[in-house]
């Protein structure tokens, strides 16, 4: 079993561009969250991904929009990227949304230039 | 308002010695309550997770206890090591329909030689 799987490990982008990232989740698992996590932060939470459906969402702007694929596997977009949005980006994968045992992938540094 | 606080924001030990870190939540309706190390520049990985009606929990040299009354949780390591060094960060989720996950700050442990 491969955990929780994230693409690329790195990105480097310029104020205006946009990014995807990627999240493959646990074996098993049918909920993808995704959180940004600022340098010395703690991890901020985003939206969550359920049955292909956006089901919470955290304060973020609309600039921030995510999908979930058939085989669970979930898209993390960013548009018009700002300086601020330089971060860590991790998702986790649970069952049903079921927070009681939520992995994380190993995440993605995005640095805005 | 849901909120989880951690104490202290940073800690220094000796190798070898032991530190209790501190998690204080005002989280309703409780779920569960994780505790998690996150390496720098990793994602988070889980180290205990408690309901309701468990006091304590232990994985390794950690040991978790939660105090559901006064909302509060401990995080003790013992006989720490080099590698213990990391943030330790505990989350509390709110059961609706789906569990909500509300994560506390993080506490920074250095352990030095």
């Amino acid at each position: 079993d491969a955990g929780v799987t994230q693409s690329p490990t790195h990105l480097i982008k310029t104020r205006g561009q946009q990014v995807t990232l990627r999240c493959s989740p646990k074996s098993g698992h049918d909920t993808v969250s995704w959180y940004q996590q600022a340098l010395g932060q703690g991890p901020q939470f985003i939206f969550q991904y359920y049955e292909e459906e956006e089901r919470q969402r955290g304060n973020f702007p609309d600039r921030f929009s995510g999908h979930q694929f058939p085989n669970y596997s979930s898209e993390l977009n960013v548009n018009a990227l700002l300086l601020g949005d330089s971060a860590l980006y991790l998702c986790a994968s649970s069952d049903n949304g079921l927070a009681y045992e939520q992995y994380f992938g190993p995440g993605t540094r995005l640095t805005v230039t | 308002k849901n909120q989880v606080e951690q104490s202290p924001q940073s800690l220094i030990i000796l190798e070898g010695k032991n530190c209790t870190l501190q998690c204080n939540y005002t989280v309703s309706p409780f779920s569960n309550l994780r505790w998690y190390k996150q390496d720098t520049g990793r994602g988070p990985v889980s180290l205990t997770i408690m309901t309701f009606s468990e006091n304590t929990k232990s994985n390794g040299r950690y040991t978790a206890t939660l105090d559901a009354d006064t909302k509060q949780s401990s995080l003790h390591i013992t006989a720490s090591q080099l590698s213990d060094s990391a943030s330790y960060i505990c989350v509390v989720s709110a059961r609706t329909s789906y569990d909500k996950v509300i994560f506390g700050p993080g506490t920074s442990l250095s352990v030095i030689p």
